[in-house]
């Protein structure tokens, strides 16, 4: 079974404030992805990386993929209130759409 | 077309009562799956279809549940016989290169 880990589970901070946000598995992925959730809401896309090594950016938000391809990474630069949300990690194989999630870290950014 | 549309949004039910969720993908998007997500933890993969064929069950996927999609369109899950422990968000997801989730139904079981 494959698994992903997510840390830290929950993460309060100020706004104007730096964070990083961690997947690790064990186990290797063809494409990994992040997603965010709002309450009462399905989650969005963010990115999705592929290759080993890959270093993606998205405004404020940069993501890297491990270069085993085992682990990726989210920092925030500048966190705002609007970045609160659940932050899923999501690994992929063989069949796209078929994705092992993380628990997910709860990101609260305090005004 | 606004994306997945997923129905009722919260259905509250006594244990031991049947229920069933509806998605509604978005326009031909040809693969349809179905996530559990509960309090605390990340969305767990159920089942998926290729247009009209179910092609993977997940173990979580017991024998009181059960999915269809009769025309490749819709699709629906239903749930017998239901135990407080299926209390949980249920996602429903097309993909077209990506995961487009919808935005739930949400199951209390009483």
């Amino acid at each position: 079974t494959q698994l992903l880990e997510q840390s830290p589970q929950f993460l309060s901070i100020q706004e104007g404030e730096n964070l990083t946000v961690y997947c690790n598995s064990s186990s290797v992925f063809s494409s990994l992805q992040w997603y965010r959730q709002e309450p009462g809401e399905g989650p969005v896309l963010l990115v999705t990386v592929v290759t080993g090594g890959e270093v993606k950016k998205l405004k404020r938000l940069t993501f890297q993929f491990g270069d085993a391809r085992k682990d990726s990474s989210l920092h925030i630069t500048a966190a705002q209130p609007g970045d609160t949300g659940l932050y899923l990690c999501a690994g992929e194989n063989t069949n796209a759409g078929k994705s092992t999630f993380g628990d997910g870290t709860t990101l609260t950014v305090k005004p | 077309d606004t994306g997945v549309s997923q129905d009722p949004r919260h259905k509250i039910t006594k244990r031991g009562q049947n229920v069933t969720f509806r998605c509604d993908p978005i326009s031909e998007h040809n693969r349809l799956y179905w996530y559990r997500q509960t309090l605390g933890q990340g969305p767990e993969f159920l089942t998926y279809f290729q247009n009209e064929a179910q092609l993977e069950k997940s173990r979580l996927l017991s024998d009181r549940f059960s999915a269809e999609r009769p025309k490749g369109s819709f699709s629906t899950l239903e749930i017998q016989r239901t135990e407080q422990g299926d209390s949980a968000m249920y996602l429903c997801a097309s993909l077209y290169g990506e995961l487009f989730f919808g935005e739930g139904s949400r199951l209390t079981v009483l």
